[in-house]
């Protein structure tokens, strides 16, 4: 399969832990990374490789993976974490890119 | 703190080329990175388009491979796309971004650019 799932929207309440996963053949065989996209603007990479975060990412932030399903996990969610978050991993073959369908996370 | 940023019209009629230009600053785009064209229809997810590397053939994504051309000009810290054969379905927001592979973990990303195919 050349897909990435995720659910299409996730709501967490101010200051508490959400995730946020995605499925796919591809994930049995490279990380995924996530990336942060709020309205108007790029797309920013929070998590790579094994539960990596670029310089000036939160620790709140963090990621996991297991067998065909990559995992974003916020925690203590704050009211700039309101945004939609897409996983991305290349596919089987290596050279092939693959985003997720995308998952709007609300804070309330 | 390398630095991307897509120029290029607007505005492209249907069955004519598609063209964009992406400058990068701050980095030199002889190194091992990937540079990769990534697009997103108005109100819709993110599509892989392809990327190129220095000195290796660039990578496509299968559903747009028999339209799209990438290409790299290090003289020039710039790499392009052509999209032949626009149909308004090629109506995105088109990102340049730079990669540690071919297909992810994109680090750096240009501010986007809207392109609308109509006639």
């Amino acid at each position: 399969s050349s897909e990435l799932t995720q659910d299409p929207a996730v709501s967490v309440a101010l200051g508490q832990t959400v995730r946020i996963t995605c499925q796919g053949d591809s994930l049995r065989g490279s990380y995924a990374s996530w990336y942060q996209q709020k309205p108007g603007q790029a797309p920013v990479l929070v998590i790579y490789g094994k539960n990596n975060r670029p310089s000036g990412i939160p620790a709140r932030f963090s990621g996991s993976s297991s067998r065909n399903t990559a995992s974003l996990t916020i925690s203590g969610a704050q009211a700039e974490d309101e945004a939609d978050y897409y996983c991305n991993s290349r596919d089987s073959a290596g050279n092939q890119g693959l985003f997720g369908t995308g998952t709007t996370v609300t804070v309330l | 703190q390398v630095q991307l940023q897509e120029s290029g019209p607007g505005l492209a009629k249907p069955s004519e080329t598609l063209s964009l230009t992406c400058t990068v600053s701050a980095y030199s785009l002889t190194t091992d990175y990937y540079w990769a064209w990534i697009r997103q229809p108005p109100g819709k997810g993110l599509e892989w388009i392809g990327a190129i590397s220095h000195n290796r053939s660039p990578n496509y994504n299968p559903s747009l491979e028999s339209r799209v051309t990438i290409s790299l000009d290090t003289s020039k810290d710039q790499f392009y796309l052509k999209l032949h054969s626009a149909t308004a379905a090629d109506t995105a927001v088109y990102y340049c971004a730079r990669g540690y592979t071919s297909g992810s973990r994109f680090d750096s990303w240009g501010q986007g650019t809207l392109v609308t195919v109509s006639s």
